[in-house]
């Protein structure tokens, strides 16, 4: 079974459309995020839910817009693409937002590839 | 403000070599956590571990071995008789004050091992 999936896998669009990436994990989980990694392999926080509550927004803009309808699922909405969106978003789980169990780890899905054009 | 460097850009070794990835990190906190992970060719990204500020106990899993020191601001990661399956971009991290999941990544370093 997998851990943590995401749809689609590879995601080609124009510049102005609107899209959505979906997370699911099954592992029972509190708190799921997503990632940003850029071309030039870069990678950078973008969100974090704990308990379907938004816990951090590291200054996204605000065409990027993350919907949590259970715990299970941390859905990511992008607005009016822009060329510079074009990179691997990835979605993660861990069982705690703060650390404090040290059997603790993170899961992460296998990437979404965004390319604008 | 929180910061990670990966000196090494990329490194090669020939596989059963031993191999070390340096990760510097500079923070002003007390308590902070440090993560290392992998992402082989294919794309996926893979926790490999976290360790706290109060733990400066080295960690072995196998043929990976961490070396935390407080006292350089380091936590490297060596690869014990490298393998082919090992060549990854691998990540630094440190964590936001308090200890999170929320990371301040370092560049990454690209480890190619030759069979």
């Amino acid at each position: 079974d997998t851990a943590v999936s995401q749809t689609p896998k590879y995601l080609v669009t124009q510049m102005g459309n609107d899209k959505s990436i979906k997370c699911e994990q099954n592992l029972g989980h509190d708190t799921m995020y997503w990632y940003k990694q850029d071309s030039k392999k870069f990678l950078k926080i973008m969100f974090s839910y704990n308990n379907k509550e938004l816990i951090i927004n590291e200054t996204v803009p605000n065409r990027f817009s993350p919907k949590s309808p259970d715990k299970a699922h941390l859905n990511l909405h992008i607005n009016s693409l822009e060329l510079g969106d074009s990179a691997v978003y990835f979605c993660a789980s861990s069982q705690n937002f703060e650390l404090e169990e040290s059997t603790d780890t993170q899961y992460f899905g296998p990437g979404t590839r965004l390319t604008v054009l | 403000a929180q910061k990670v460097t990966q000196a090494q850009t990329e490194i090669s070794v020939v596989e059963k070599e031993d191999v070390t990835l340096d990760c510097v990190y500079e923070t002003r906190d007390t308590t902070y956590y440090l993560f290392w992970y992998k992402q082989p060719p294919s794309g996926e990204l893979v926790f490999l571990i976290r360790r706290n500020s109060f733990d400066e106990q080295n960690e072995i899993s196998g043929r990976y071995s961490w070396n935390f020191q407080k006292s350089t601001s380091s936590f490297n990661f060596t690869i014990t008789a490298s393998q082919v399956v090992d060549s990854a971009v691998y990540f630094c991290a440190l964590s936001e004050p308090g200890g999170s999941y929320i990371p301040t990544f370092g560049r990454g370093t690209s480890l190619i091992v030759h069979p």
